[in-house]
């Protein structure tokens, strides 16, 4: 049973266009969401990240907004960068939960200059 | 330079075979991790320490056993390894205290390989 998904899988966008990465997630325990980016070859990095208090988070070129009634979140990306080609993980954990994310899947991100 | 170093980065072993993945951690943390990305499934949570005390353990074999020798380290030994368990094994730190901020830091990781 996944408790995280991600859509799409992959996505293509051209430079300066804003790309949105869509999170939804089961349990309604999870309150704390950070939003990972991973570069081949590389660990995973924290991008951005959201408390289930909050609806919108913000910083530069990177929004998260998010919807707790539905369990849904998204990661905007505007002005796309080709150096914002990555894999974004969407993941979430129960805060005083010892920082045991559930990470969704990933959805691979190319943006084409 | 890396603040969290993982070795080796790349391995291969014989199923039934024995390795050890090391992790150590120089951002001052007191809390480390070790996270599994395999193939078409999402990074998995598989243990967490806080002052060198095992405080979670998601992996259900006794196959995977954490060492931590220093407050820095945190080693995991895999034994009778199996293909399945072929992965990129991902060791992370963070400063333990009683707010979960999801604040990671990963390293760059350990692809086991088991043929």
């Amino acid at each position: 049973q996944q408790q995280v998904r991600q859509s799409p899988q992959s996505l293509t966008v051209w430079e300066g266009e804003t790309a949105i990465l869509n999170c939804s997630y089961e349990n309604s325990a999870f309150d704390y969401f950070p939003w990972y980016q991973q570069f081949p070859g590389e660990g995973p990095a924290l991008l951005i990240s959201i408390l289930s208090v909050s609806n919108k988070k913000e910083d530069g070129r990177f929004t998260i907004f998010f919807n707790k009634r539905e369990k849904k979140l998204s990661l905007h990306i505007a002005d796309s960068q080709p150096g914002d080609s990555a894999t974004y993980f969407c993941a979430a954990s129960e805060t005083g939960g010892n920082n045991k994310l559930t990470f969704g899947q990933g959805t691979v991100l190319s943006v084409i200059p | 330079d890396p603040k969290i170093i993982q070795k080796p980065k790349y391995l291969v072993a014989v199923t039934g075979s024995e390795k050890i993945l090391i992790c150590e951690q120089y951002l001052g943390h007191n809390a480390m991790y070790w996270y599994r990305q395999s193939a078409k499934k999402p990074l998995e949570f598989m243990f967490s320490y806080s002052y060198q005390k095992l405080m979670d353990n998601q992996t259900a074999s006794s196959r995977f056993q954490p060492q931590s020798s220093k407050k820095n380290h945190l080693d995991l030994q895999i034994t009778a390894l199996k293909p399945d368990d072929s992965a990129t094994y991902f060791c992370a730190s963070s400063q333990a205290g009683t707010l979960n901020t999801g604040q990671l830091y990963f390293g760059e990781g350990s692809k086991l390989t088991v043929l």
